[in-house]
């Protein structure tokens, strides 16, 4: 059965750092581009980064709100993709999903998988 | 930067078509696919590549995508159908997703 886990969520204060990871089982990881999505209380979906695989060059991309504060990486060797948040916001109060990217030609993403998501709450 | 509009909601009564639009420029020059998210679940993936129905989506969801606008039609629709849809595409390396649509099948 293909799994995605998120885990590292929870309370951080204004200006602090955090790292979500998100564990992956039942498909073969290292063939596979991942994401990062949030949604905020009451809110609808945000897409936060993208990391292609490395047949794509492990490329990544990023939301415009967090690009330069947030950076998503990847362990093939683990199965794990991570998302480094630093200088966080109030506004960066969501549940974070992790899912599975799939594509063609490396382009026109479409996500097929997702976890069931981890809640962080940045407040002082 | 490029943007998606999505109705706010959208109102069925069972049995009927639903159908919930997604618009923007040219957006039938990028593929579009639909998600399902229910309240305190994870979304779930309803059509891909404008038509495509993923494994274990009922035939009744179907997707289009033409000109400005991209259509996720549900025939006959359920109560089980009630939920949250997004549209998404992918542009100048971004994803770019729809601010949603309530669906509720009274």
């Amino acid at each position: 059965e293909m799994n995605l886990v998120e885990s590292g969520g929870g309370l951080v204060q204004p200006r602090r750092s955090l790292r979500l990871s998100c564990s992956v089982s039942g498909f073969t990881f290292g063939d596979y581009a991942m994401s990062w999505f949030r949604q905020a209380p009451g809110q609808g979906l945000q897409w936060v980064a993208l990391i292609t695989n490395r047949a794509y060059g492990a490329t990544t991309q990023y939301a415009a709100s967090v690009r330069g504060r947030f950076t998503i990486s990847r362990d093939d060797s683990r199965s794990i993709v991570y998302l480094q948040m630093s200088s966080l916001k109030t506004e960066d109060t969501a549940v974070y999903f992790c899912s599975r990217a799939v594509s063609e030609y490396g382009d026109s993403w479409y996500f097929d998988l997702w976890g069931r998501g981890a809640l962080v709450t940045v407040t002082s | 930067s490029y943007d998606v509009t999505q109705p706010p909601s959208v109102s069925v009564s069972p049995g009927q078509t639903a159908s919930i639009t997604c618009s923007g420029d040219n957006l039938g020059d990028k593929f579009v696919a639909w998600y399902q998210q229910k309240p305190g679940q994870s979304p779930v993936l309803v059509i891909y590549k404008d038509n495509k129905r993923p494994s274990g989506i009922p035939e009744r969801f179907s997707g289009s995508n033409s000109g400005n606008t991209a259509t996720l039609t549900i025939s006959e629709t359920q109560p089980v159908d009630e939920a949250e849809f997004y549209c998404q595409a992918w542009d100048s390396s971004i994803v770019i997703l729809g601010g949603g649509t309530k669906l509720t099948v009274l």
